[in-house]
């Protein structure tokens, strides 16, 4: 069965240090890995995707993540982050036939000025 | 282009009423529909999903129920609300395996 562990429930950050959010993965075969982000009652927004290539993707609002293999991990970073940035951060596994990823716990991310 | 549309934003409903959240797709066709909750401080669960008019799947035994009357259109339903019902309820639809779009929820509270 496919898992998701993000680690960190809350992050704190300063406004324009660089962040990253851990993410872990279980899944038995090459996984389809995303992360969303929610900022307070909203809906959730995807910022990246991986499915294949190149492991490092980039998304938007600045946002990148790598995939690796050997460590069954998809970080999300970025360089710089912004006050906009706070919010919960999603990271999700998928594959093969199914439509229906499994979700982490989500992290929050709280940025100070 | 694709849009979601999930209403209503807020609903504050007594103990023991009924319930009725509505979710439409615009701009494709046959999606696969989604129904997830979201307590306090608490990950996504996910409540019911279609891959078409009729298909319900329920992923966890509760008092709702769900149906899709038209191939755009996910309704979420309750005959009687309980308390453990609060919390934020989230549409969202996908054509394939690579992502989902999800609505901009509801938050119900039941008092």
């Amino acid at each position: 069965a496919q898992s998701v562990t993000q680690p960190d429930i809350h992050i704190t950050v300063s406004e324009g240090a660089s962040l990253e959010l851990r993410c872990n993965y279980s899944y038995g075969a090459t996984p389809y890995l995303f992360w969303y982000v929610q900022s307070p009652g909203q809906g959730l927004q995807l910022l990246l995707k991986y499915f294949s290539g190149d492991t490092l993707v980039q998304g938007i609002k600045g946002f990148e993540a790598e995939f690796k293999r050997s460590q069954s991990s998809f970080n999300l970073r970025k360089p710089s982050v912004h006050w906009s940035d706070a919010a919960e951060y999603f990271c999700a596994v998928g594959g093969g036939g199914s439509y229906i990823p499994t979700f982490g716990r989500g992290t929050s991310l709280i940025v100070h000025p | 282009s694709q849009t979601i549309h999930q209403w209503p934003a807020t609903l504050v409903q007594p103990v023991g009423s009924p319930l009725s959240l509505e979710c439409t797709v615009e701009g494709t066709s046959n999606p696969n529909l989604y129904w997830y909750r979201q307590a306090a401080g608490r990950g996504l669960q996910l409540l019911f999903y279609s891959v078409g008019i009729g298909q319900i799947s329920s992923e966890v035994p509760q008092n709702l129920s769900a149906s899709r009357p038209q191939d755009r259109q996910f309704i979420l339903s309750s005959k009687k609300l309980l308390l453990s019902d609060s919390g934020f309820y989230l549409c969202a639809w996908s054509v394939d395996v690579y992502g989902y779009t999800f609505g901009s929820g509801t938050r119900l509270t039941v008092v």
